[in-house]
């Protein structure tokens, strides 16, 4: 089991905008800004979309926008268009164990 | 161009070993922390281990630890990983990736499969 939380599968329309959670501790999420998200398409390495709650690497479109509120961290996809049907996972560093992931979410553009 | 290539994975019965290589380049090598993360068939990411930029600090998930060894050739950019004690539920694919800062990995291999089964 995952020490993060997400929802299992979310979905939207296109020109929509969706929001997948990750949801943590005080000890890891809550704790500091140290959460990244990653999109990962079918048969594809993962892709760093967030790092450090809410920083776009370089590439990144500026509809994935990433936010923290306690300890559950947000990756909210605005305008949604059919490439961005993946599945989503974020991470965080702990002191428990150097790097958790979230179990991942499913994203459904219908 | 920022690039790693993963090698070494295949079929190995169980109690057997693999090495997995990972061959970066495009980037000053010896300055990062490195990972290998795998992904089970039809499942989520997990980290296995990371390692230092010198090699002289590791990390490794529960369920590897014991087994598994990680480290790395700073002077051939290239990052292991030994995997002895080989168990069906190590079957994955596994992927090295490259940290960018605390934990975030910006840039990652094509995965190598590792299967394991009689």
């Amino acid at each position: 089991q995952s020490a993060l939380t997400q929802p299992a599968s979310v979905s939207g329309s296109p020109g929509q905008s969706i929001t997948i959670s990750c949801t943590g501790t005080s000890s890891d999420v809550g704790g500091h800004n140290h959460v990244s998200w990653y999109q990962q398409h079918p048969g594809k390495a993962p892709q760093l979309m967030i790092y450090e709650v809410s920083n776009r690497p370089s590439g990144v479109p500026d509809r994935f926008s990433g936010s923290k509120s306690g300890n559950t961290a947000s990756l909210t996809i605005s305008g949604l268009q059919a490439e961005d049907e993946a599945d989503y996972y974020c991470n965080t560093y702990t002191t428990r164990s150097p790097v958790v992931f979230g179990g991942g979410t499913k994203l459904t553009v219908l | 161009e920022v690039r790693l290539v993963e090698s070494g994975g295949g079929l190995v019965q169980p109690g057997g070993s693999l090495r997995l290589s990972c061959a970066a380049s495009g980037f000053t090598f010896n300055r990062y922390w490195m990972y290998w993360v795998r992904q089970a068939p039809g499942e989520g990411l997990v980290w296995v281990s990371r390692i230092n930029p010198d090699g002289s600090n590791t990390n490794y998930a529960d369920s590897v630890n014991g087994r598994f060894t990680i480290s790395r050739d700073n002077a051939k950019s290239t990052l292991y990983l030994q995997m002895n004690s080989l168990r069906a539920e190590d079957t994955a694919v596994y992927y090295c990736s490259k940290d960018l800062t605390w934990g975030a990995m910006d840039v990652w291999g094509q995965g190598t499969t590792v299967t394991v089964s009689s």
